[in-house]
């Protein structure tokens, strides 16, 4: 399997665009977490879902982020408007039933918000 | 989470095994020891996870004391692409899913 795949790997962005960012989860695994990490605030759980459906968003910081999941295999999470306090590493993480609190990330997206 | 307690950073030789300490004195009895780790500019990877036995994988070692309030992490044979933060955290089963980070320990691997 080639991992948990995101994309863009970079973005950059001006204050109020609106930023899509991609996510193609481990085949067969039932959990898919979005994460953001920045120097202060370390990695925040932003929000999970279990077989595509949202369980908890109460990490995500306001109204201008949404995540979707719409099948098994795909994940978006946007921000719009973006502001420059959102430039983060964006991770998304997946994990097996079986084994959800192993979970596998996938590279990150450096978002930059100007 | 129970709070953990890693030295700030350590230097290991490569090719020698790097034993990582991680203190966890309040640790209930349903929660176990996790380890990540995090590459520069990479996301974070899984590493072992254990609750009162020792543990092995292709990876690493996880050793936990008999009273369960200390582990050692070891890495047998360090290359220098194990060279990254080290995460021990603690963490109950069940659906207590949110990862969190403390500050970890800065292994550099040196040749």
């Amino acid at each position: 399997d080639a991992g948990v795949i995101q994309s863009p790997r970079h973005e950059v962005t001006e204050m109020g665009q609106e930023v899509t960012l991609r996510c193609k989860p481990i085949s067969g695994h039932d959990y898919l977490f979005w994460y953001r990490q920045t120097m202060m605030r370390g990695l925040e759980l932003l929000i999970y879902f279990n077989n595509n459906v949202p369980i908890d968003d109460s990490g995500m910081p306001e109204d201008r982020f949404s995540a979707k999941m719409p099948n098994a295999s795909f994940s978006t999470l946007k921000i719009q408007p973006s502001e420059p306090r959102d430039s983060a590493v964006y991770f998304c993480a997946s994990s097996p039933l079986w084994g959800w609190n192993e979970q596998y990330f996938g590279p990150g997206t450096r978002l930059t918000v100007t | 989470d129970a709070k953990t307690t890693q030295p700030p950073s350590m230097d290991c030789a490569e090719g020698r095994a790097a034993n990582l300490p991680c203190n966890h004195s309040t640790i209930s009895g349903n929660e176990y020891v996790y380890w990540y780790r995090q590459i520069h500019s990479q996301g974070p990877q899984y590493i072992i996870h254990g609750l009162k036995n020792n543990e092995t994988n292709e990876m690493a070692s996880l050793i936990i004391t008999e009273d369960r309030k200390s582990s050692t992490l070891i890495l047998p044979h360090a290359t220098l692409r194990d060279t990254a933060v080290y995460y021990c955290i603690v963490r109950p089963t069940g659906n207590d899913y949110k990862l969190s980070f403390g500050a970890g320990t800065t292994v550099t691997v040196r040749a």
